[in-house]
């Protein structure tokens, strides 16, 4: 069946790039996500790539798609103290399909 | 912006007791959605609404869950006989219809907690 998997912590220094893997099973998911989630908040849809890009960079995040391998990364560049979250990755097959996400990466800022 | 609101932010009720969680999706939003987070873990899809009927469900939907679209404006999830295994956080998302260049988006979540 489906599913998506991401490491479940990741700690980086204040002003460093944060990198942040996952791998899907579905190689029919056209969309691939990544959702951002503060303490106590709801899910906010951060970016997403078509299956047909390779990359998509949107200020300080870049998502690169390895869509041979399925595989997902979200970078953050210069990682500040407001970016601490759980960051999910999330696919679906069509834009009003259900989204599967991942379990979630815990992202520690470290001073 | 437009947003998706949710209703009430926490709940608390009691094993065996019915449970309604609101929302009200973004206006012009025709596909409905209901999801669950159970503490630590993965959000998990509970059901897909289009068109005044389930257009998708998955197995945690049983018969003890409901959804409806009682008024155009709501669009609730109802669960018959809550268990203590009930206790998460609920998000509803809404997205517009096919081709209209749109994402989902979710609400804000109601926490559900059963004793």
């Amino acid at each position: 069946g489906e599913d998506v998997e991401q490491s479940l912590f990741l700690s980086v220094r204040e002003g460093d790039s944060s990198v942040i893997n996952c791998t899907y099973t579905d190689s029919s998911s056209t969309y691939l996500y990544w959702y951002k989630q503060e303490p106590g908040a709801g899910l906010q849809l951060l970016t997403y790539i078509f299956s047909n890009m390779d990359m998509k960079q949107d200020q300080r995040l870049t998502v690169l798609l390895n869509k041979k391998d399925k595989h997902l990364s979200l970078r953050i560049a210069d990682t500040q103290t407001g970016d601490s979250a759980i960051y999910f990755c999330a696919e679906s097959m069509n834009r009003d399909d259900k989204i599967i996400f991942g379990k979630g990466t815990r992202l520690h800022i470290l001073p | 912006e437009p947003e998706v609101t949710q209703t009430p932010s926490h709940q608390v009720t009691q094993m065996g007791q019915e449970v309604i969680l609101r929302c009200v999706p973004i206006s012009n939003h025709l596909y409905f959605y209901w999801y669950r987070q159970i503490l630590g873990q993965k959000v998990e899809f509970l059901v897909s609404f289009y068109n005044n009927e389930i257009s998708e469900k998955s197995e945690i939907f049983d018969d003890q869950f409901s959804v409806e679209r009682p008024d155009g404006s709501n669009f609730t999830l109802k669960i018959r006989s809550t268990k203590l295994e009930d206790s998460a956080m609920y998000f509803c998302a809404s997205n517009g219809a096919w081709g209209s260049n749109t994402e989902a988006f979710f609400g804000q979540g109601t926490r559900l907690t059963v004793v």
